[in-house]
């Protein structure tokens, strides 16, 4: 079954570390995007990819970098990690040719900066 | 003003009850709306979809008031399991979503 996923499902960084979260589908979905959801802010636009080698910036973009490559894969990187990073950070696809408002979740990131 | 506004609840109520809750948008144009269910630390995933005034999926069901700028959520006879986050979205025509806070259900035995 096509599905989307994320890894690490657990990170502990320590402050200034650089890190790479993973987020791979396999729906072929030319959409992706990356959330970070904290409590009392509900789920915050990162950066988001309406195909290959296209990125975009969302509302809290600053800290956070995308690439994409290919279709399958949107990696997302904290070029230097704060404590203000720390998270749960949603991937989620949707498809431009059904309904591209279903998206289509990963089970998430929780992320620790110490 | 915030593009979509959410009660956070906590909405506590027992089984077997009727509960509804708003949600406000500001971009008038919306033509479409979606709730999303978010089930505690789990992933957000679609619950019901809305293209004109209301729509209706067994217990479900959800209302647009266009004049007013809301969308309500009505949920009938209450299960445990509807114990969940209910999230708003409304379509501005951007594949990018904006989601609302969330409104937190607790169903109680």
């Amino acid at each position: 079954d096509a599905e989307i996923t994320q890894s690490p499902r657990h990170k502990i960084t320590e402050t200034g570390r650089q890190v790479t979260l993973a987020c791979h589908q396999t729906w072929n979905h030319n959409n992706m995007f990356w959330y970070r959801q904290d409590l009392g802010h509900g789920l915050r636009l990162i950066h988001y990819s309406y195909g290959v080698h296209d990125t975009n910036k969302g509302e809290v973009s600053d800290g956070y970098s995308v690439s994409r490559s290919n279709t399958e894969d949107l990696p997302l990187t904290l070029e230097s990690a704060a404590s203000s990073q720390t998270s749960v950070y949603f991937c989620a696809s949707s498809d431009n040719q059904v309904s591209y408002n279903e998206q289509f979740f990963g089970p998430g990131t929780r992320l620790t900066v110490l | 003003r915030k593009e979509v506004e959410q009660d956070p609840g906590p909405f506590n109520v027992p089984e077997g009850a009727t509960v509804a809750f708003n949600c406000t948008y500001s971009n008038s144009a919306s033509q479409s709306f979606f709730w999303y269910r978010q089930d505690c630390r789990k992933e957000p995933k679609l619950l019901m979809s809305v293209y004109s005034s209301g729509n209706e999926d067994g217990r479900f069901t959800a209302q647009l008031n266009r004049a007013s700028q809301y969308i309500s959520l009505l949920i009938r006879d209450s299960k445990l399991s509807d114990s969940a986050t209910y999230l708003c979205v409304p379509d501005t025509g951007r594949r990018a979503l904006t989601f609302g806070s969330g409104t937190r259900l607790q169903v109680q035995p």
